[in-house]
């Protein structure tokens, strides 16, 4: 079983604030890991896919800019900034429990309130 | 590009009765499709999936049919219990190249008893 730990789970964010977020990998044999996120209401959608320590990427959508950073083999980041004030968001990681088109599997993820 | 579309939720229903969670979708190519299931607190896991259109995915009494022709993917159960209050996603995959496969959600669809 793949299994992935998160924290923080929940933060309050100031307005202005950018917040860090990490996943944890505890295993998996394929490399990949991802991230979504979800605003209330909302779908979940994909954000990111890193393979390899080093990998960075970065993304501006409505309402927030992200950077995410494979730090190592079992660790991946997400650099939140700029959200919009009063924004409730949901962001979770995710790892493949098999090769090309397996199941993802989750990590409990973290809610963020932006003030 | 890719988008999933489901029932809009809330849906309250009584114990014991039937339950429909309507999903259809759009894609250029052929997905992988998935229903997958989140309880409060916890990242979404899956509830099955289906590789091959016109076959069924099944598990915990929850059943779905891949629909080609009708591009839809209803998630159905015969009789509801408490423990199946929660929110419903239907997903779709498909090859992204990257070597891993990368999920589209639907909104969810948030399903409770009535008390």
């Amino acid at each position: 079983v793949t299994l992935l730990e998160q924290n923080p789970r929940w933060r309050l964010v100031p307005r202005g604030q950018a917040v860090n977020l990490r996943c944890i990998l505890k295993n998996s044999q394929y490399p990949w890991m991802s991230w979504y996120q979800q605003d209330l209401q909302k779908q979940l959608q994909w954000l990111f896919t890193l393979r390899s320590p080093g990998d960075k990427e970065v993304k501006s959508l409505p309402g927030a800019d992200y950077l995410a950073t494979r730090v190592t083999d079992t660790e991946l980041r997400l650099q939140v900034a700029n959200m919009s004030q009063g924004r409730t968001l949901y962001c979770t990681c995710s790892a493949p429990t098999g090769g090309v088109q397996d199941t993802q599997y989750f990590g409990p993820g973290t809610r963020l309130l932006v003030l | 590009g890719d988008s999933v579309t489901q029932t809009e939720g809330p849906v309250t229903l009584s114990e014991g009765t039937s339950l429909t969670v309507n999903c259809s979708y759009e894609t250029k190519q052929y997905p992988t499709l998935f229903w997958y299931v989140q309880y409060p607190g916890e990242g979404p896991q899956l509830l099955f999936k289906v590789p091959k259109a016109n076959e069924k995915g099944s598990s915990r009494g929850f059943e779905a049919t891949y629909n080609k022709e009708a591009t839809s993917f209803h998630l159905q159960k015969a009789s509801v219990q408490e423990s199946d209050s929660a929110v419903y996603y239907c997903a779709l995959s498909r090859p992204s190249g990257t070597g891993s496969n990368r999920l589209t959600f639907g909104k969810g669809t948030k399903f409770s008893l009535i008390p």
